[in-house]
């Protein structure tokens, strides 16, 4: 059981919109910031956006972060065939002094 | 070229120990922190351990605390992972992380696979 909650799967046509949920509490999201991660199955994953909302150099602007309060959510515009991955969500939680992953979502285009 | 290298996997008895390392290239290693992440076969990224700039400060996931034990050496740009007392369920890909802005992960190695297994 992980301590932030993800949906195990989301799927979307080529175009459409899909929008990935993280449920945390207080202790992590409500006080950190949330960082997502994409994983191609046999790689190593790949920082998508951090600080809730920006993302590193090289990251299409079809991936972005929001957050409130206790939840978090990233979303990709314009879903392509590579966009199909495995995605995670990530924040430093102050009450268990670690870092808590969701479960991850599998992402299908279909 | 920025890059993390591990190394040190391999497959080890139920009880018993192992040691991994990361070697770090092509950016101050004294500037950030470093974690180790791992991911049993299947399923999904588990965090495992940080050690601070400095090495003075370590924090653990609850499944290894008390047997595996996470150091650093400045020296030789290298972050370990000492392992110890292993359970079939270690098994999985390890791998090191560099700290990035907002805690985030920005660089990963290419992961180091352990199977602990009779």
């Amino acid at each position: 059981q992980s301590v932030l909650t993800q949906p195990p799967s989301v799927s979307g046509t080529p175009g459409q919109r899909v929008i990935i949920s993280c449920s945390g509490s207080y202790s992590n999201i409500g006080t950190n910031t949330v960082n997502w991660y994409q994983q191609v199955p046999g790689r190593a994953p790949k920082l998508l956006v951090y600080g809730y909302h920006q993302r590193p150099s090289g990251v299409p602007d079809r991936f972005s972060g929001s957050n409130s309060a206790t939840s978090a959510s990233l979303a990709i515009s314009g879903l392509q065939s590579e966009d199909e991955a495995d995605y995670y969500c990530a924040a430093w939680d102050g009450s268990l002094n670690a870092v808590v992953f969701g479960g991850g979502t599998k992402v299908t285009v279909l | 070229q920025l890059q993390l290298v591990e190394s040190g996997g391999g497959v080890v008895q139920p009880g018993k120990s192992l040691r991994l390392s990361c070697t770090a290239f092509g950016f101050i290693f004294t500037n950030s922190a470093m974690h180790w992440v791992r991911q049993a076969p299947g399923k999904g990224l588990e965090w495992v351990a940080l050690v601070s700039l400095d090495g003075t400060k370590q924090y653990y996931g609850d499944s290894v605390k008390g047997r595996f034990t996470v150091t650093r050496d400045n020296s030789k740009s290298t972050v370990n992972l000492q392992m110890n007392s292993l359970r079939p369920e270690d098994t999985a890909v390890y791998y090191c992380a560099r700290e990035w802005e907002a805690g985030s992960f920005h660089y990963w190695g290419q992961g180091t696979l352990v199977t602990v297994s009779s």
